[in-house]
């Protein structure tokens, strides 16, 4: 499609319950990237794909979370026993990779709000 | 490490009037590209201005302007003749050249802008 497709845009979990976070990005782009985007606006990179395959995953906390881009299936970002800390907003986004331009913006959907009680 | 600064929290202008946020970054890098995102209250991140590194030319998207300054480390967004529809939080975002497009985005903690009519 032609934006970035997340679902679904509110999920309430209790606490030590599990969590799953899908993405769509836009077709043709080949990478993918999570942040979290915390109650004071903070944005915290959490990973990055390049295709199916991990780009960069230095910011993902690895002992609860964990994500997935395989192909022709959604992109997944999965948390086990979410904590409150886990509350955020959980924005997803994609972008073209170009040999001649590598000036790509990344292009965000509409994020997942994550509320753990 | 690069990091990204807003020093203002919060800033407001009149409609119509001109009003500038402030963004200063830190990097030891040569070539990288900076990005203004806008997020409204649907909280949908969108992309406002960029600039790559070596253009000394400042970008400019009909009111929206910026003065990128290298040697200082300072890249401030313009925005003239204010509109309501301005009212949002704007980050002020950095991205590696290293990699190409995949490179992560680091954000600054965001301005809040008020627009009186």
């Amino acid at each position: 499609g032609e934006e970035v497709a997340q679902t679904p845009k509110h999920l309430v979990r209790g606490e030590g319950q599990k969590a799953k976070l899908y993405c769509a990005p836009i077709k043709g782009h080949s990478y993918v990237f999570w942040y979290q985007q915390v109650l004071k606006n903070e944005f915290k990179f959490l990973i990055s794909f390049q295709n199916e395959n991990v780009f960069d995953e230095t910011g993902m906390p690895k002992e609860r979370f964990s994500a997935k881009c395989l192909p022709n299936s959604p992109c997944s970002l999965e948390i086990q026993a979410t904590k409150l800390e886990d509350s955020a907003v959980y924005f997803c986004a994609s972008s073209l990779w170009s040999a001649r331009f590598s000036n790509q913006p990344q292009h965000f959907g509409d994020g997942t709000r994550l509320s753990i009680l | 490490a690069q990091t990204v600064t807003q020093s203002q929290p919060e800033m407001s202008v009149q409609e119509a009037e001109t009003v500038t946020l402030s963004c200063t970054y830190d990097t030891s890098e040569s070539d990288y590209y900076l990005f203004w995102y806008k997020q409204p209250p649907s909280r949908q991140m969108i992309l406002v201005i960029r600039q790559e590194a070596y253009k000394q030319q400042n970008a400019t998207e009909n009111r929206f302007s910026v003065n990128f300054q290298k040697a200082a480390k300072s890249f401030s967004l313009k925005i003239s003749d204010s509109q309501l529809g301005d009212a949002a939080m704007y980050f002020c975002a950095y991205r590696s050249a290293v990699e190409t497009s995949g490179s992560r985005l680091t954000f600054g903690e965001g301005t809040q802008l008020t627009v009186n009519p």
